[in-house]
């Protein structure tokens, strides 16, 4: 079966730009999560999808960050306006259902670096 | 919330030796402990995981064992490999407010020296 796609794989701005990145999760999976990876660092959840509906983005800077999953396929992630810190990998992953010991299937990720 | 807590952060073996990588949690509610293998520039991908109603698992040259008591978990790779060499993630389940959340450790950079 196809995996979790992601696009771009790279991409690099300046502060203060604006950025998106795009994830199509398999098919049928319908969770969706989008981590983000900096550095050194373990995956840190931004916010995670149920079909088209938030269920958690507790960790979400939200006046920067904001992601959307209109019809529960694809999803985009963007940021607005980006600061350095926001350099790291976005990492999308999908699940069958939520209910935690699904397995969570990755995306290759985008790597981002703000300038 | 969650923390995880890895050690140690890196790791180098001869080839043929075992590995151990530890990892601590804070919630004891939580239930599920996936461990996750991530070579460079490459996607992390689960290797190994245990529910929390088990003790030990093992798929061939690795193994988790799970402390629920202590909060603690352990993955072991025995007969190690060059290509093993890759950074591993250990994580947990934590749910809250309706979600389910994993939380990863910090990771723990693993060489295999030939």
């Amino acid at each position: 079966e196809a995996g979790v796609a992601q696009s771009p794989r790279y991409k690099i701005i300046e502060k203060r730009q604006s950025v998106a990145f795009w994830c199509n999760p398999i098919s049928g999976h319908a969770t969706l999560y989008w981590y983000q990876q900096i550095l050194g660092q373990g995956p840190k959840l931004l916010i995670q999808f149920q079909n088209n509906g938030v269920v958690d983005d507790s960790q979400l800077p939200k006046d920067r960050f904001s992601a959307e999953r209109l019809k529960g396929v694809d999803s985009t992630l963007k940021i607005q306006p980006a600061k350095l810190e926001d350099s790291a990998v976005y990492l999308c992953a999908s699940s069958l259902v939520q209910g935690g010991t699904n397995e969570q299937f990755f995306g290759p990720g985008t790597r981002l670096t703000v300038l | 919330g969650e923390n995880v807590e890895q050690h140690p952060s890196t790791l180098s073996v001869q080839e043929g030796d075992s590995a151990v990588i530890k990892c601590t949690y804070s919630d004891s509610a939580s239930n599920y402990f996936p461990w996750y293998k991530q070579e460079l520039g490459k996607r992390p991908q689960l290797i190994i995981d245990i529910r929390s109603n088990v003790g030990e698992k093992k798929d061939q040259r690795i193994a988790v064992t799970l402390n629920k008591t202590a909060k603690h978990f352990s993955l072991h790779i025995t007969e190690t490999q060059p290509e093993d060499s890759a950074v591993y993630f250990c994580a947990t389940l934590y749910s809250g407010a309706g979600s389910y959340q994993l939380t990863f450790g910090k990771g723990t950079k693993l060489s295999v020296i030939p």
